[in-house]
């Protein structure tokens, strides 16, 4: 079946370590996402990719970093630059940057 | 920055009544709106997509109205079913870039 995949659902960083979240998709989908969303906030634009090589930040880039060296995935690593990562993450594509995004179902990272 | 509002924040209903929300969006350069809902424990699935002054968009019991000139788009349930308990989120976009989401509505519907 088509459609995106994040993994792991849950992830745990201790202090000062870098974790990467991984999102793939079989849609065939020039441009990906990644969000982030806090309790009471919308979904808030960390970093978007509109094709392969390439990639812009989003509003909240800070402490994050991504890679779009293949179409089908766009991993996020959370830096230990990034003082509050707790919070529920969600990667998305779309066939272009203006159309309908399609959602994976997301991974929660917490921190010890 | 592209301020999507939307309103209310919350609101409970009883199963059968009637409900809408609203979305808020800056009217200029305006190019695309989307409607999501988003249930607990799952990913947010496309309603509708609007980018005409005074589209009307039907899916079921759920409609969607849209004035750009105005900056505002409208969501309505009719008969709510305690189904229809989400997150629902709007979009805006200006051309050639990402979406902007509100912050949604959460709708609880009551049997």
């Amino acid at each position: 079946d088509g459609g995106i995949t994040q993994s792991p659902k849950y992830l745990f960083r201790k202090e000062g370590q870098n974790v990467t979240l991984s999102c793939e998709q079989n849609l065939n989908h020039d441009a990906m996402y990644w969000y982030r969303q806090d309790p009471g906030q919308g979904l808030r634009l960390i970093y978007y990719s509109q094709i392969v090589n390439d990639f812009q930040k989003g509003d909240i880039a800070e402490g994050y970093s991504v890679s779009r060296e293949k179409k089908e995935s766009f991993p996020l690593t959370v830096t230990s630059a990034q003082k509050n990562p707790t919070a529920f993450y969600l990667c998305a594509s779309s066939v272009g940057v203006w159309e309908t995004q399609y959602f994976g179902p997301g991974t929660r990272l917490l921190v010890l | 920055i592209l301020n999507v509002e939307q309103s209310p924040q919350s609101l409970h209903v009883q199963e059968g009544d009637s409900t809408n929300f609203t979305c808020s969006f800056p009217s200029s350069n305006f190019y695309a709106l989307h409607w999501y809902r988003w249930e607990t424990a799952k990913s947010p699935e496309a309603l509708f997509v609007m980018t005409l002054n005074g589209d009307e968009k039907k899916k079921g019991r759920i409609s969607a109205t849209l004035n750009t000139k105005e900056g505002y788009s409208y969501l309505y349930i009719k008969g709510s079913q305690p189904e229809d308990s989400a997150t629902y989120l709007c979009a805006q976009n200006s051309g050639n870039t990402p979406l902007v989401f509100g912050k949604g509505t959460r709708l609880s519907v009551i049997a």
